[in-house]
């Protein structure tokens, strides 16, 4: 079945760039939309954005100015990448494949990825 | 961008019972809308798409209804492990995609 696993470090300090990796395994990467959303600890779902494999990507214009994303399709692997981080961002951080412009299913594990110095 | 709003923030519900959640548009989404549930330390898990169509493995005892902006989540005989959080998402008008608060459904 598909699975997704988020993994980079749990600790960022203020200021610098949060980095996060999601590996899929079970299906090919190629021909599917991918997506990150966060979770600030006991508070609700946040959309950062999506990256389709051939390297098209779309974000949460709040966030826009900050997010870039990456796919590396021979490693089966997208990345995200949020600048300037503040304790704001302390969130689970979660990859998931976007289905057909729609819902977002499978989810990965989560990754909580807190800012502070 | 779409706000979506859920109610009531907590549900208290005995075992047995039907638990009856609501998602509201702020503008019309047709019915491109879904429902996941969220246990405690897990990632949240599709279950309704379409607004009422359940995805894979999905109990039929979880429906969804409603078109436009008003959206209902029915569960109609809650299970020991039904309660947890149900969050609501619109794929109707983005940027950006958009999910509500979230209901939580406990033990009454």
């Amino acid at each position: 079945q598909v699975q997704l696993q988020e993994s980079g470090p749990g600790l960022v300090k203020p200021s610098e760039t949060l980095s996060l990796t999601c590996t899929v395994s079970g299906v090919s990467i190629n021909s599917f939309y991918w997506s990150w959303i966060r979770q600030p600890p006991g508070k609700g779902l946040e959309w950062i954005g999506y990256i389709y494999y051939s390297g098209s990507t779309n974000s949460n214009p709040s966030l826009k100015s900050r997010v870039t994303m990456s796919v590396d399709t021979s490693r089966s692997q997208f990345s995200l990448q949020l600048t300037s981080v503040t304790a704001a961002d302390t969130a689970i951080y979660y990859c998931a494949r976007w289905s057909n412009y729609n819902y977002f299913d499978p989810w990965g594990q989560g990754t909580l990825v807190t800012v502070s110095s | 961008e779409v706000v979506m709003t859920q109610s009531p923030a907590t549900l208290s519900v005995s075992p047995g019972e039907r638990a009856t959640l609501s998602c509201r548009a702020s503008q019309s989404i047709s019915s491109s809308l879904a429902w996941y549930q969220q246990k405690p330390g897990q990632a949240p898990r599709l279950l309704i798409y379409g607004a009422s169509t359940r995805a894979t493995g999905i109990p039929a005892r979880f429906s969804g209804s409603g078109s436009g902006t008003e959206f209902t989540l029915t569960i109609s005989s809650l299970q020991s492990e039904d309660f947890a959080v149900y969050f609501c998402q619109q794929y109707h008008n983005w940027p950006p995609l958009t999910f509500g608060g979230g209901t939580k459904v406990e033990i009454k």
